[in-house]
């Protein structure tokens, strides 16, 4: 089954200490990015990426991380999460910027 | 500055009318525009998209209108269901490098659709 997985689901952590959210596509896709959702904010991109070891700044990039060192594979890492963070976040791919995005099921993360 | 608007922060609708979600854009480098629906607990998935070189596209109880001129589209679902209630995002992007992100998507705050039977 097509489907882009996101590890963990939920998670509840303290600020200052480093976490990282997964996220993995099975479609082959080039192109990944990290959104968060905010009440009243809709999405907001993150990261993105064009392809292998080519990322680059969304609109809200401060205080995160990613790495494309696999096609499949495209994490964000919080090195020093605040409560700022406290978020949903969601990963997506699709075969190009402007091609159909296919959306994990979401991380919930409370920076406490 | 917001891009992608979408003024409506919830719409009520009863079951078997239509409903109409409205998403406003300011860039007009914007040449591609999607929606998409979020039930709570998912991601988004992809609804309908429109190119600029149209001003319609429909799929099954699904069309979206785009009025260039002013801007704006608007996504018509008829007739609506109770299994329509989620949160409808508005997206758009640019074809030519725009600010530094080339074709990304930028979406709207989201319209939360209530349809009741």
């Amino acid at each position: 089954e097509a489907q882009v997985t996101q590890n963990p689901r939920y998670l509840i952590t303290v600020t200052g200490k480093k976490l990282t959210v997964t996220c993995s596509q099975n479609m082959n896709h080039e192109y990944m990015s990290w959104y968060r959702q905010d009440p009243g904010l809709g999405l907001r991109q993150i990261y993105y990426s064009m392809n292998v070891e080519v990322t680059d700044k969304g609109d809200v990039p401060e205080g995160y991380k990613v790495s494309r060192k696999e096609k499949r594979n495209f994490p964000l890492i919080l090195e020093s999460p605040s409560p700022n963070q406290t978020s949903l976040y969601f990963c997506a791919s699709s075969l190009g910027a402007r091609e159909t995005q296919y959306f994990g099921p979401g991380t919930r993360l409370l920076v406490l | 500055d917001q891009q992608v608007k979408q003024n409506s922060p919830s719409l009520s609708v009863q079951e078997g009318r239509i409903s109409i979600l409205n998403c406003d854009y300011t860039n007009s480098m914007f040449d591609y525009f999607l929606w998409y629906k979020k039930y709570p607990a998912e991601g988004p998935t992809f609804l309908i998209s429109i190119s600029s070189i149209k001003d319609k596209n429909e799929d099954g109880r699904f069309t979206v209108f785009l009025n260039k001129s002013a801007k704006h589209l608007s996504l018509h679902i008829v007739p609506s269901q109770p299994g329509d209630s989620a949160v409808y995002f508005c997206a758009a992007s640019a074809r030519w490098n725009y600010g530094g992100s080339q074709g990304n998507l930028i979406f709207g705050k989201g319209t939360k659709l209530s349809v009741k039977p």
